[in-house]
């Protein structure tokens, strides 16, 4: 079965610090690859995506994310955490499908990111 | 440019009862999704729309469930009739039409069946 994995629940990180946020998946292909981010109380927001080219990918924020194909990962990393990314993270993959099938999303758990000042 | 949207924010219903939620995508955009959060688990998702025809629907719970999306503009989500277990959060995401573009989602509908 196809899947997404988020393996922390939580993440705790001081101000300043850098940060990383882990993604795993298992899924066929070569998956399109996305981080989106929920604050409390709104929807998702989407952060940064991989679909093709440089594993690193740069994104809304100042987050970036790399792409490692042979460990199926997609990370997500900032260099300097600010309080004001505490918030919700998801992963999502997409299948890579050709003939005009879904580009439905699977999602992670989440991880919740506390940035302590 | 507005984003996608979702009515109501929350809604509180009995077991039994009918709830119907609205999702109104961004201008333009032929595709429209319907996912759903259960409480501290993953998002999974529902259907999937292309303008008015329903491409994927295999993520519908059961019949008790159903999706319209007339004039390939806003959409509706029907559950009729509510179970406890159909309490989560309701999330609508738009798209335009290649399977690269990034889908958008709206705030969610917050929906406890009681």
């Amino acid at each position: 079965a196809q899947s997404v994995a988020q393996p922390e629940d939580q993440v705790n990180v001081a101000e300043g610090n850098p940060l990383t946020v882990k993604c795993t998946y298992s899924v066929s292909g070569n998956p399109y690859l996305f981080w989106y981010v929920q604050y409390p109380n709104r929807g998702l927001q989407f952060l940064l995506k991989y679909i093709t080219g440089d594993n690193l990918v740069k994104g809304s924020y100042g987050f970036e994310a790399e792409f490692n194909k042979s460990q199926t990962s997609f990370h997500l990393k900032k260099p300097s955490a600010l309080v004001s990314d505490s918030a919700l993270y998801f992963c999502a993959v997409s299948p890579r499908r050709y003939g005009g099938a879904t580009n439905k999303l699977i999602f992670g758990t989440g991880t919740l990111l506390a940035v302590q000042p | 440019e507005a984003g996608v949207t979702q009515f109501p924010s929350h809604s509180v219903i009995e077991k039994g009862q009918t709830v119907t939620l609205r999702c109104d995508p961004i201008s333009g955009h032929d595709n429209l999704y319907w996912y759903r959060r259960v409480m501290g688990k993953e998002i999974k998702f529902l259907l999937h729309f292309v303008k008015e025809s329903k491409q994927d629907e295999s993520g519908m719970p059961n019949n008790r469930f159903l999706a319209e999306r007339t004039g390939g503009t806003y959409s509706t989500l029907k559950v009729q009739p509510a179970e406890l277990e159909d309490s989560g959060v309701y999330f609508c995401a738009s798209s335009q039409g290649l399977p690269t573009d990034t889908q958008y989602f709206g705030p969610g509908t917050r929906l406890t069946v009681l």
